[in-house]
């Protein structure tokens, strides 16, 4: 069964450093979704990602925060200059073209930021 | 804004029934998930249920939709020790299609 895959499962980095967080989505889909899940907390919606642009972001997604897709199967999250709070788990997910939006995620990035 | 609350524990013996409650605010929302995170894993896409309906039944899960009070649950019949895990209900936030999610309720299952 197809599914979406995220690398690295676990990054630690220094304040202030960039990090670049990898997904690869399902193949035959078309919209493309950034999660983050601070622990304890709610997973909060970041940014979607459609037609290779973005479509919609929450005011969490700030100018620190970027999304690219640079071929037809990598989706990519960075954030430029990383901060204590941004320590969270990442996930990734994308939906087809069903109208139900059943989207379908990785297993999580978790991001530790020292 | 929109908002999802849900309990966020709920302790059953294996083999009882578990129902997992939910309200929500967007009445708007033209369907709504119930999604389960195991420990250390991801988000796995449990089932839906489209707004118009009031009831959706997959095997052992039941999903009971009020429009009106903005109440879902999500019921387990002979709840197993494999169903203990993190449950979220998760309602459509934005034009994109984006999800709202509760806090997770943690269903432990006792043998």
């Amino acid at each position: 069964e197809p599914e979406v895959t995220q690398t690295p499962s676990h990054q630690v980095t220094q304040m202030g450093q960039e990090v670049i967080l990898r997904c690869v989505p399902i193949s035959n889909h078309l919209y493309f979704y950034w999660y983050r899940q601070i622990l304890g907390q709610k997973v909060e919606f970041l940014v979607s990602f459609y037609n290779n642009e973005i479509s919609e972001k929450s005011e969490i997604f700030d100018d620190q925060f970027s999304v690219e897709r640079p071929d037809g199967s990598n989706f990519t999250l960075k954030i430029r200059s990383t901060k204590l709070e941004d320590s969270a788990m990442y996930f990734c997910a994308s939906s087809g073209t069903s109208g139900r939006n059943e989207q379908f995620f990785g297993p999580g990035t978790r991001l530790t930021v020292l | 804004g929109e908002d999802v609350e849900q309990s966020l524990f709920l302790s059953v013996r294996e083999g009882d029934s578990s129902v997992i409650n939910c309200t929500y605010t967007d009445s708007s929302s033209t369907y709504l998930y119930w999604y389960k995170q195991e420990p250390g894993a991801g988000l796995q896409l449990l089932t839906y249920i489209f707004s118009n309906m009031d009831m959706k039944q997959d095997q052992r899960l039941t999903v009971l939709l009020n429009k009106k009070d903005k109440h879902l649950s999500l019921r387990i019949a002979d709840t197993q020790t494999g169903d203990s895990a993190i449950y979220f209900c998760a309602e459509i936030g934005g034009s994109q299609g984006n999800l709202i999610f509760g806090k997770g309720t943690k269903l432990s299952v006792k043998p």
